[in-house]
């Protein structure tokens, strides 16, 4: 994998639905995986930054989990709410790069 | 208090002309960058900067310049602006670069007529 790939585009769910998004990213050189969440109007705020493999992080109903030799990564939110609705981005960076390759992102719309 | 600001946020220029976005960081980070958000909504590095080193993506045209004052200031000039260069601008800032999450700040918007 050249490019940061997210999956799915979009996604509609309802209120009270868990959900979870999957970023893949290139596996060789791999330093950091960050996690962004980007309400629509405003800018892209950052969630996660991972780094070791079979790390997980957790914010409130928010998680991630890493696994950096297979090149993924997942986004859970549990229980989503109108207000979780946003775009969500990871971006990777490997060892011998400066700058955040980011995704298409995951497009998340919660309908109560 | 604004962690990172931009202005103007809204810009409309003529093809031709030159012009400046600003940006502000008062979070004491060491490092700063241009993002620019292309037609497909994704978000490209053009620079990463700090107190020792410029490093600029080599797909950004000469015609973008950062300019840097002191560390709490990265601008961003733009001569002979053509039409392709209208898009969201998005300036951010981190304590490193490796593990420090970015701080993005709200955006330009440059529409080139």
């Amino acid at each position: 994998i050249l490019n940061v790939e997210q999956s799915p585009q979009s996604l509609h769910v309802q209120e009270g639905d868990s959900t979870n998004f999957t970023c893949s990213f290139p596996s060789s050189n791999f330093y950091a995986l960050h996690w962004y969440r980007w309400e629509t109007a405003k800018s892209p705020e950052a969630l996660f930054v991972m780094t070791l493999n079979g790390d997980e992080k957790k914010k409130g109903r928010i998680s991630a989990t890493l696994n950096t030799k297979e090149g993924y990564s997942y986004l859970y939110i549990k229980g989503s709410q109108p207000e979780d609705s946003a775009t969500y981005l990871c971006a990777s960076l490997s060892n011998s790069g400066y700058a955040l390759n980011f995704g298409k992102g995951t497009s998340l719309l919660v309908t109560p | 208090d604004t962690a990172v600001s931009q202005t103007p946020k809204y810009l409309v220029t003529q093809m031709g002309n030159d012009k400046s976005i600003k940006c502000e960081q008062n979070l004491g980070h060491d490092t700063m960058y241009w993002y620019k958000q292309d037609s497909k909504k994704f978000l490209k590095i053009m620079f990463s900067y700090n107190n020792k080193e410029l490093i600029i993506n080599e797909t950004v045209p000469n015609r973008f310049s950062p300019k840097s004052p002191d560390k709490a200031h990265l601008n961003l000039h733009i001569n002979s602006l053509e039409l392709g260069d209208s898009a969201v601008y998005f300036c951010a800032s981190s304590q490193g670069t490796a593990s420090g999450g970015r701080f993005f700040g709200p955006g330009t918007r440059l529409t080139v007529l």
